[in-house]
């Protein structure tokens, strides 16, 4: 089965500050990768898509990149309803495995 | 628009079973790879089972295989999870969720996209 390796597990920012979330695949997923966000109390919300698309409706601060085997999702410009927790998950073949979750606080 | 209702989860004993069920509506039901995920009070997201538009196919978490069923009657928009042997630690709210692109159409795999507002199943004696 594939492994998604999420890190950091948490993060604290400033509002304006850059952020960087990382996501490795124990093995080749190609772009199949998704990025979600979930507020408390609330079911996720798609961000991204085969790694860099960005859904509809996305705020353009919200980016993600591929090499090889490692996923990067960035939040430029980061803003207070950016508070959060951010997934990655391969949807390349089942186990569709969720990483571990990132945590986003403000300072 | 899309709506995703899950029902019937709530309080069982450890060893008994729970079904729930998702009503799908305002997208043609049959056309799309639907999907389970939980999530732990208080932990991250944990994809269930998967099974493909017409039934044909399904796949699943090493930690409910065997135990939990995920099955579909595209006749009704309905999306089931039948769990059997339950354990404390399957407590968790359950989502039922769709893919972006529909299955019929092409065998790419697809992201999840559209999230029910869950159901809170607790084992607890």
């Amino acid at each position: 089965d594939i492994q998604m390796t999420q890190s950091p597990s948490s993060l604290s920012a400033s509002v304006g500050d850059r952020v960087t979330i990382t996501c490795r695949a124990s093995q080749d997923i190609s772009n199949y990768l998704a990025w979600y966000q979930q507020k408390p109390g609330k079911a996720p919300k798609p961000l991204i898509y085969a790694a860099s698309i960005l859904q509809s409706g996305v705020p353009s601060r919200f980016s993600g990149s591929r090499s090889g085997t490692e996923f990067t999702l960035t939040i430029t410009d980061l803003q207070p309803e950016d508070v959060a927790s951010y997934y990655c998950q391969n949807y390349n073949s089942a186990p569709r495995t969720f990483g571990q979750g990132t945590k986003v606080e403000m300072k | 628009q899309v709506h995703l209702v899950e029902s019937g989860g709530g309080v069982v004993q450890p060893g008994r079973s729970l079904r729930l069920s998702c009503v799908a509506s305002g997208f043609t039901f049959n056309s799309y790879g639907m999907h389970w995920v939980r999530q732990a009070p208080g932990k991250g997201l944990e994809w269930v089972a998967v099974i493909r538009y017409d039934g044909s196919g399904e796949y699943y978490a090493d930690s409910v295989k065997g135990r939990f069923t995920i099955s579909r009657d595209n006749s009704k928009n309905t999306l089931y999870l039948h769990m059997n042997s339950l354990r404390a630690d399957d407590t968790a709210v359950y989502y039922c969720a769709r893919d972006l692109f529909p299955q019929v159409y092409t065998n790419q795999p697809s992201p999840v996209h559209y999230w029910g507002q869950g159901t809170l199943v607790t084992v607890s004696s």
